[in-house]
């Protein structure tokens, strides 16, 4: 699992309330990814980040923000939560010598 | 932007059959990777296959194999001999190459997933 611990597993949460999901790694990859996994659309990317405080957008950033202060931890954070964005969440790394994506357990987050 | 679909929502295979999932791509690159990954019921992604556009010769690993028409944008997976363990969610998965540089080297575009049910 390339040493990729999510937290948490499931959450459920209002409508217009904050909400953060860690991503942690324990093996000192640059490369740190975000997606979320939704019937009928696969996982896609949220945003990644390809060193510490260097972060950019994927293709459903809309309504999210991440963070890297240090390399072994990326934050998601959803400022003001929609029921829309209720879905699976997965960190992915890209390993620094294989090159290949290991992921996260994913987190289950339901809005209600 | 690269896209892949996956035209088959769900299949089904008989134990010990062969069965094919299909997946079609779009890429302006000529250099890039193609995968194959399996999701079980406990959600955990599994990289079952994986094909290098420049390799001509299709990717093989034990049971599960791969068809790969790169002129015309097609990225298949055989499974032969099949299990009941093998009964999951199967995503196609593209990823650039090195060599096209930018920060974005790594992300990778899924297909919208294949449900495999495996009977005995």
């Amino acid at each position: 699992d390339a040493g990729i611990t999510q937290s948490p597993r499931h959450k459920v949460t209002e409508t217009g309330t904050p909400v953060t999901l860690r991503c942690h790694q324990t093996e000192n990859h640059r490369y740190m990814y975000w997606y979320r996994q939704d019937p009928g659309h696969g996982l896609r990317l949220i945003h990644y980040s390809y060193g510490v405080k260097d972060t950019d957008k994927g293709e459903v950033s809309d309504g999210y923000s991440v963070s890297r202060s240090k390399t072994e931890d990326f934050l998601l954070t959803l400022e003001s939560a929609t029921s829309s964005q209720t879905s699976v969440y997965f960190c992915a790394i890209k390993h620094r010598v294989s090159t290949e994506a290991f992921f996260g357990q994913g987190t289950r987050l339901t809005v209600v | 932007a690269q896209t892949v679909t996956q035209s088959q929502p769900e299949m089904s295979v008989q134990e010990a059959e062969t069965v094919t999932l299909s997946c079609t791509y779009d890429t302006s690159e000529s250099d890039y990777y193609l995968f194959w990954y399996k999701q079980p019921p406990s959600r955990q992604m599994i990289l079952v296959i994986r094909q290098e556009a420049y390799k001509q010769q299709n990717a093989t690993e034990n049971r599960f194999s791969v068809n790969f028409q790169k002129a015309a944008k097609s990225f298949s997976l055989k499974i032969s001999d099949s299990q009941l363990g093998d009964a999951a969610m199967y995503f196609c998965a593209y990823r650039n190459h090195p060599n096209a540089g930018g920060t974005s080297y790594g992300k990778l575009t899924f297909g919208q997933g294949t449900i495999l049910t495996v009977h005995p």
